[in-house]
């Protein structure tokens, strides 16, 4: 079975701070991983993807991530948050099952100090 | 270019009713599917299908129906709402397996 795991619920930074959000991921063979933003009250907002090659994935917002396989991780990072990167963040996994489904963590939620 | 839409965004029911969460897509996509969203537990797959007329369960498909007559439209049946069905609900599509998934704007349901 294919799980995702974000260990930390809430973080918060300061404005200006660098910003690591972890995910680690259960899945027998090598995954498609995604990265999702959620502002209050919003739908959900592909920040990147994770499909092969390149291990370091840019994406939108100035955010990126590392597929490190040895530690089955797909950190998300920021070089220096704004505040309206408040929101919720949720790491996801699409292994090899029927339909193309997704699995995802339970989430952060980013908190940004001022 | 509309992407997924979802309708309603907002609904309150009362135990027992019956409602359906409307689903509808333009990019000719095959693979539509809809999740649940909980405090602390992320998205949940509730249903999925694969193409018209073939559907199936997911995580959490209890207290759920859908059906798939067009490749447009999936829409999520609540047969008799239950105050545990309060929660958000994701519609999401892609165009087959491996490509981009794309979810809707969220429907926000609340059963009292």
């Amino acid at each position: 079975a294919q799980s995702v795991t974000q260990p930390d619920i809430h973080i918060t930074v300061s404005e200006g701070a660098s910003l690591e959000l972890r995910c680690n991921y259960s899945y027998g063979a090598t995954p498609y991983l995604f990265w999702y933003v959620q502002s209050p009250g919003q739908g959900l907002q592909l920040l990147l993807k994770y499909f092969s090659g390149d291990t370091l994935v840019q994406g939108i917002k100035g955010f990126e991530a590392e597929f490190k396989r040895s530690q089955s991780s797909f950190n998300l990072r920021k070089p220096s948050v704004h505040w309206s990167d408040a929101a919720e963040y949720f790491c996801a996994l699409l292994g090899d099952n029927a339909g193309n489904m997704l699995t995802f963590g339970g989430g952060t939620r980013l908190m940004v100090k001022p | 270019n509309a992407g997924v839409t979802q309708t309603p965004k907002f609904q309150v029911l009362k135990t027992g009713q019956s409602m359906t969460l409307q689903c509808a897509q333009d990019m000719n996509h095959e693979y539509m599917s809809w999740y649940r969203q909980d405090p602390g537990m992320g998205l949940r797959l509730i249903h999925y299908s694969v193409g018209a007329g073939i559907t199936d369960q997911g995580e959490v498909p209890n207290g759920y129906n859908v059906s798939r007559s067009t490749t447009e439209d999936f829409p999520l049946r609540l047969l008799s709402a239950a105050p545990s069905q309060t929660s958000v609900y994701f519609c999401a599509s892609s165009r087959t397996a491996g490509n981009t998934i794309y979810f809707g704007e969220g429907s926000w349901l609340t059963v009292v």
